[in-house]
């Protein structure tokens, strides 16, 4: 049974840096590519960036500057980190999985709401 | 980035009515686009990918229409449960892309 689960803090402090990991199961990190997407309260959804099975990331170009993602094959984990948290960062955020590397998700997580404020 | 523009926003129905949400490319994406539905405390569903291909277990009063910049989300004969959040997204081209919703509703 495939799922995917986001964890994190849920109050971050302005200016530092959000570290959350989705946690899969289901299957391999090394055959399927998880992405990251954000959903800001009563918006749409942003594509963050994605870590590609082979084990390397692309990011949204919006964002690129201030965001890593990485992984733990043996965890069976991928992590985000996003450093210089404003306001406007108060999101809720996804991991998916991405469906045979057609660029649409057919597995989500939950999600996890972070707050950014002091 | 492909825009795309989701409508309407807002959409009230009953159930056992059939009701269409419309999707808008900036620019043609030929064929790849998806539907997702989104409820409060469950994960996104992957409804529709491709304009039309039904994923697995998506009941078959969903079905997916158009291709280039214009598609349409189908739901006919509304369930109880169909109510929710609707999300296009465009797999053509990175980044991945997505509407800004529609809410359908019960009226």
């Amino acid at each position: 049974q495939v799922q995917l689960k986001e964890s994190g803090p849920g109050l971050v402090q302005p200016s530092e840096t959000l570290s959350l990991t989705c946690t899969v199961s289901g299957f391999s990190l090394t055959s399927y590519n998880v992405h990251w997407v954000r959903q800001p309260p009563g918006k749409g959804l942003e594509w963050m960036g994605v870590m590609w099975s082979g084990g390397s990331t692309d990011y949204n170009s919006a964002l690129k500057s201030r965001l890593s993602i990485s992984r733990d094959t043996s965890k069976n984990q991928v992590f985000l980190k996003m450093n210089s948290l404003q306001s406007e960062d108060t999101t809720t955020y996804y991991c998916a999985r991405d469906a045979f590397a057609l660029d649409y998700f057919d597995y989500w997580g939950q999600g996890v709401m972070v707050t950014v404020s002091s | 980035d492909v825009q795309m523009t989701q409508s309407p926003s807002n959409l009230a129905a009953s159930p056992g009515e059939s009701v269409s949400i419309n999707c808008k490319a900036s620019k043609s994406i030929s064929k790849y686009l998806a539907w997702y539905q989104q409820k409060p405390g469950k994960a996104n569903k992957l409804l529709i990918y491709s304009g039309s291909t039904l994923q697995s277990g998506t009941p078959s009063r969903f079905s997916g229409s158009g291709s280039g910049t214009d598609f349409t989300l189908t739901i006919r004969n509304l369930e109880p449960e169909d109510f929710g959040l609707y999300y296009c997204q465009q797999h053509n081209e990175y980044p991945p892309t997505f509407g800004a919703g529609t809410k359908l509703e019960l009226k």
